[in-house]
């Protein structure tokens, strides 16, 4: 069975706080992504990486940074958490010769106070 | 990628048909899907057709795609509470890092 698997499913954390989401994937794909999730805006991308190493910016990545040193890890890293970065995060992993697979961690539900 | 949208909300009978709506704007689309999410759950991939394909159906699921109107449509058949959820549309306009995803139709399934 294929596994996405984020590190926590809540955090609690506290406004400038330094904030590491892990995410393992088991399937050997190359692109990872990370989004995330806010009722009436659907998803958002964050960041993505298509390679160990390689990442690109997605729509939204003020605030966030990320860490590929191996290819089943993805960190999504927020430097100073503010509380508008309260949100589901879901991590996300694909092949890169399928555009039709594509298989999504449970989401780290985060709470900046 | 541009936006995508759908209605927040559909509330359905069970044994019924629930359609979900979805409109997107970029022309270039290759490929559309359609994930669902359970609560407290992460996205899974239920379907998806071909940019070149009207229709595609699958056991009690059948998506419709009218290019030219630039809207896609999911019906599942003899709805079931278990279909309770939230569905999103997606496009994909180059690549799968190239992928926007709507805002998701919450379902609600009435016994």
């Amino acid at each position: 069975d294929v596994k996405v698997t984020q590190s926590s499913r809540y955090l609690v954390k506290r406004t400038g706080e330094k904030v590491f989401l892990e995410c393992v994937q088991d399937m050997d794909h190359e692109n990872m992504f990370w989004y995330r999730q806010d009722p009436g805006l659907g998803l958002r991308l964050i960041y993505f990486s298509y390679d160990v190493k390689m990442k690109e910016k997605g729509d939204i990545p003020e605030g966030y940074s990320v860490s590929r040193e191996k290819k089943e890890r993805f960190s999504l890293i927020l430097e100073s958490a503010s509380t508008n970065q309260t949100s589901m995060y879901l991590c996300a992993s694909s092949p890169s010769d399928r555009e039709t697979e594509a298989f999504f961690g449970q989401g780290t539900r985060l709470t900046v106070v | 990628g541009e936006d995508v949208e759908q209605s927040l909300f559909l509330s359905v009978r069970e044994g019924d048909s629930s359609v979900i709506n979805c409109t997107y704007t970029d022309s270039s689309s290759t490929y559309l899907y359609w994930y669902k999410q359970e609560p407290g759950a992460g996205l899974q991939l239920l379907t998806y057709i071909f940019s070149n394909m009207d229709m595609k159906q699958d056991q009690r699921l059948t998506v419709l795609l009218n290019k030219k109107d630039k809207h896609l449509s999911l019906r599942i058949a003899d709805t079931q509470t278990g279909d309770s959820a939230i569905y999103f549309c997606a496009e994909n306009y180059g690549g799968y890092q190239k992928v926007t995803f709507g805002t998701g139709t919450k379902l609600q399934v009435i016994p």
